[in-house]
């Protein structure tokens, strides 16, 4: 099992669908994040989670919702998305205070085709 | 305000022999970590290597090994005789500490490396 699962691995939906994304850690991590990569672009971090709060919304558009109704989980919740919002979006978690070589540990995306 | 500069968009390299991928970073706070994942094309990030910026010796984890020259801002990663599974996206990322702990990493924009037989 890994230490961060993301499901579902691929996601087509209509713009006018409502879906969501499922990102789960069992790492005992106490942050989480959602990242969204598109083609050729930088990483970018959409939100983060401390402790089940969010403490950064990247201007992110509100068609994208998200949850995290434990440290363990987190919820991206899309609905009426545009073409453009077609990317991999990745979840990672880490704990809260990092030190030393602590990282983040990331799940293996979820690509998401937005038709 | 803190910056990741990766400068190679891709790179190529033959099997077996070394290759190194650039990393400049900018920073006012005296302490600092930078990392490099990796990230194949099934999408995961994968952590390869960390520095501190305390760190006298430069960091190796096998066949990656981390050229840390502090006064250029730099922090290359070197991967020693390339196999083909050394194929995919490498990123570059820094952590500050800012005085107190903090979770926050700033990644680059990659580089593709793309290993040849």
């Amino acid at each position: 099992e890994t230490g961060v699962t993301q499901t579902p691995r691929h996601l087509v939906m209509g713009m006018t669908n409502k879906k969501s994304l499922k990102c789960e850690q069992h790492l005992g991590h106490n942050a989480m994040y959602w990242y969204k990569q598109s083609a050729k672009k930088p990483l970018e971090l959409m939100f983060v989670y401390n402790f089940k709060e969010q403490t950064e919304n990247n201007s992110v558009p509100s068609r994208f919702s998200p949850e995290c109704p434990n440290s363990s989980h987190l919820f991206l919740h899309l609905h009426t998305l545009q073409p453009e919002d077609s990317a991999l979006y990745l979840c990672a978690s880490s704990q809260v205070e990092l030190t030393g070589e602590d990282g983040y540990t990331f799940g293996s995306g979820t690509r998401l085709t937005v038709v | 305000a803190q910056k990741i500069t990766q400068t190679q968009p891709g790179m190529f390299v033959q099997e077996k022999e070394a290759v190194t991928l650039d990393c400049t970073y900018d920073t006012s706070d005296p302490s600092y970590g930078l990392f490099w994942y990796k990230q194949p094309s099934s999408g995961e990030m994968i952590f390869l290597i960390y520095q501190g910026s305390y760190d006298q010796q430069n960091a190796t984890e096998g066949r990656y090994s981390l050229n840390f020259q502090k006064a250029r801002k730099s922090a290359n990663l070197v991967i020693s005789a390339s196999q083909l599974g050394d194929s995919a996206m490498y990123f570059c990322a820094m952590r500050e500490w800012r005085g107190g702990a903090t979770n926050k990493l700033i990644f680059g924009t990659g580089t593709l490396l793309a290993v040849q037989p």
